[in-house]
């Protein structure tokens, strides 16, 4: 059974940069056989996609970000992280990290992150 | 981007009710879409890929149709833990993945 966990800082100050780390459990993303993506939703809000990474490092993100967001791997620990600078009040909402194969079958159990200072 | 437009937003029923939402895309995404259930507090739930494949799990009551630009969620009768908020995906066009905006199922 796959799992994913997130983890990182509950709350970032305006203008600096949200940092969380995803670990996967029971799947290996040197597999190769899936994107690994993350997802965020403001309280009482929809889901927006933020981006996505594939074991090699290759990444896609979401336009409206403005290329704020940056995506990494480390297939020796079995992670992936999400780096999302110059942050405002906008950014605060709960963060998953999700196994991507075009549908998102497997979610964390997502972190709240807040920005305020 | 391909825009996801959910209706109703919001949709009160009763336990046995027959339920369908409607999910509809900007330009057609072929069967390019998923169906979410999100419960308050917890990460949302594979339901429905393929526009009308069951995930491995789901129960036989949701069932999905459609293709092009328009699709449909059907609970066939509602039970006490399906109210919950309903997410379409599309996955035709990945830059970037997009959903509908949700339709909270609640209790008439």
């Amino acid at each position: 059974q796959v799992q994913l966990q997130e983890s990182g800082p509950g709350l970032v100050k305006p203008s600096q940069t949200l940092s969380l780390t995803c670990t996967v459990s029971g799947g290996s993303i040197r597999s190769g056989t899936y994107y690994w993506s993350w997802i965020r939703q403001p309280a009482g809000k929809g889901l927006e996609w933020i981006g996505r990474i594939y074991s090699s490092g290759s990444t896609s993100h979401n336009p409206s970000l403005k290329s704020r967001a940056t995506i990494s791997v480390d297939t020796s620990k079995n992670q992936f992280s999400l780096k999302l600078s110059s942050v405002t009040a906008a950014d605060t909402a709960v963060y998953y990290c999700v196994r991507d194969g075009g549908t998102f079958d497997y979610w964390g159990q997502g972190t709240l992150v807040t920005v305020s200072s | 981007d391909i825009q996801m437009t959910q209706s109703p937003s919001t949709l009160s029923a009763s336990v046995g009710d027959r339920v369908t939402i409607t999910c509809r895309a900007s330009q057609s995404i072929s069967n390019w879409l998923a169906w979410y259930q999100q419960k308050p507090g917890k990460a949302p739930n594979l339901l429905i890929y393929k526009a009308s494949s069951l995930q491995s799990g789901v129960p036989a009551r949701f069932s999905g149709s459609g293709s092009g630009t328009e699709f449909t969620l059907t609970i066939s009768s509602l039970q006490p833990d399906d109210f919950a908020t309903y997410y379409c995906q599309q996955y035709n066009d990945y830059s970037p993945l997009t959903f509908g905006g949700g339709t909270k199922v609640e209790i008439k």
